[in-house]
């Protein structure tokens, strides 16, 4: 079975622009997640999407959303960039329907914003 | 208020020896879900092992073990016989339903693992 697989592996921006991450969930999970993990702040949740709905939003600014579409793969999109939206942008899926469910991660998006 | 502790920033510990990453854990909600992962160099997020709140007996994944202690809010990962490509990043996490946030995994800041040879 195939993993989580997100694209672009790295991006480089310039403060102001925008900028849009792809993640494709394990076959069959429609729950997906996308977390920010910086040195500073560690693993922040971002949002969680399941069957296209958002399901839980973390406590990030309205420049930071995301949409999940019919085969559950989900997209993150990041407006008016700032150079503390530099991280590594993660994203799970699972079946996300127990609580025993673990999140099943890509590599990740290494974003850097000049 | 901080939900998860890993009070260890860093672990050094030698090959074959046996390690304890701590994990301590904050939850009003009775049925709530423990998690580890390891997360090498390369920054991947590998799931490792999995203790619920009502499961009677401690989780182990083969050389990984989970010292579940449900009255202290404490559960431990224990590492038998270390090995070099042990050496990463290890974080606890927690899923429960408190404050209506299902199904969000909350992450500690983590502990970096390092095995000597």
């Amino acid at each position: 079975k195939a993993g989580v697989t997100q694209t672009p592996r790295y991006l480089i921006k310039t403060r102001g622009q925008q900028v849009t991450l792809s993640c494709s969930p394990i076959s069959g999970h429609r729950s997906v997640s996308w977390y920010q993990q910086t040195p500073g702040q560690g693993l922040q949740f971002l949002f969680e999407y399941f069957s296209e709905t958002q399901r839980n939003k973390g406590n990030f600014p309205g420049r930071f959303s995301g949409r999940q579409f019919s085969n559950s793969r989900s997209e993150m999109n990041v407006s008016t960039l700032e150079l503390g939206d530099s991280a590594l942008y993660l994203c799970a899926s699972s079946t996300g329907t127990t609580v025993s469910s673990p999140l099943h991660f890509g590599n990740g998006t290494r974003l850097t914003v000049t | 208020a901080q939900k998860i502790t890993q009070t260890q920033p860093g672990m050094f510990v030698q090959e074959k020896e046996a390690v304890t990453l701590d994990c301590t854990y904050d939850t009003s909600d009775p049925s709530y879900g423990l998690f580890w992962y390891k997360q090498p160099s390369s920054g991947e997020m590998i799931f490792l092992i999995y203790q619920g709140s009502y499961d009677q007996q401690n989780a182990t994944e083969g050389r990984y073990s989970l010292n579940f202690q449900k009255a202290r809010k404490s559960a431990n990962l224990v590492i038998s016989a270390s090995q070099l490509g042990d050496s990463a990043m290890y974080f606890c996490a927690m899923r429960d339903f408190s404050g209506g946030s299902n199904y969000k995994l909350t992450f500690g800041k983590g502990t970096l693992l390092t095995v000597n040879p």
